[in-house]
């Protein structure tokens, strides 16, 4: 079984000051993990993903992750957030192995940024 | 590359009617689609995984009988919301994955229904 928790429903930061969105994450294999952004009303865009090879992952839009198993953590860091990073953000985890595994989300965390 | 179109964007019906919802690949071949429901404020929630050719798979608690799901191409699912119901007003998301792109889904755009 896999599961996700996002720590934080809501996250509000001004702008050009850094983000940090948390992911823990809980599966029996190998997990795959991933962030997505979701703007209001628009579907999932990848922001990046992790699928074993190295722990730090960069993304688009100057995102990067950082994958620790020891504390089973995928948190999503940016180092200045900007206007349009306001949206939803959803850490997922794919049991991986098979290609058949599914995706499971977290529940999400509205990123609200400020001038 | 690796894009999944969703049509129609948006549908308004009276209740009781049937709507279809098309999820389509359009340059990879999608052995795998995946049909979300998403409520106001929350998270994906996985309806149903249809491979190409076969029966679609339900998550418990979705009705296969209300949720009709075709998955006849390899770049073509349909998902019929049948004898439509307020209550069945959400955003609906298709995901595809291809042999191509191993573990990762692909979403489209979704489709916002709204049942009067």
């Amino acid at each position: 079984a896999q599961s996700v928790t996002q720590l934080d429903s809501h996250v509000s930061v001004s702008e050009g000051t850094p983000v940090l969105l948390r992911c823990n994450y809980s599966s029996s294999y190998s997990p795959s993990l991933f962030w997505y952004v979701q703007h209001p009303n628009k579907g999932l865009q990848l922001l990046l993903k992790y699928t074993s090879a190295a722990t730090l992952v960069k993304g688009i839009n100057g995102f990067e992750a950082e994958f620790k198993k020891s504390e089973t953590s995928f948190h999503l860091t940016k180092p200045s957030a900007h206007m349009s990073d306001a949206a939803e953000y959803f850490c997922v985890v794919s049991d991986g192995g098979s290609g058949y595994s599914t995706l499971t989300f977290g529940k999400g965390t509205m990123l609200l940024v400020s001038p | 590359g690796a894009v999944v179109s969703q049509h129609p964007s948006w549908v308004i019906c009276k209740s009781g009617t049937s709507v279809k919802i098309e999820c389509r690949s359009l340059d990879f071949q999608a052995t795998t689609m995946f049909w979300y429901r998403q409520f106001p404020k929350q998270s994906l929630m996985l309806m149903a995984t249809s491979n190409e050719g076969s029966k679609a798979t339900y998550e418990q608690g979705v009705e296969k009988d209300k949720f009709l799901i075709n998955h006849a191409s390899l770049t073509l699912s349909t998902l019929t919301v049948t004898s439509a119901h307020p209550e069945d007003s959400s955003f609906y998301i298709c995901s595809a994955r291809g042999l191509v792109t191993y573990n990762e889904q692909f979403f489209g755009p979704g489709t916002r229904l709204t049942v009067l």
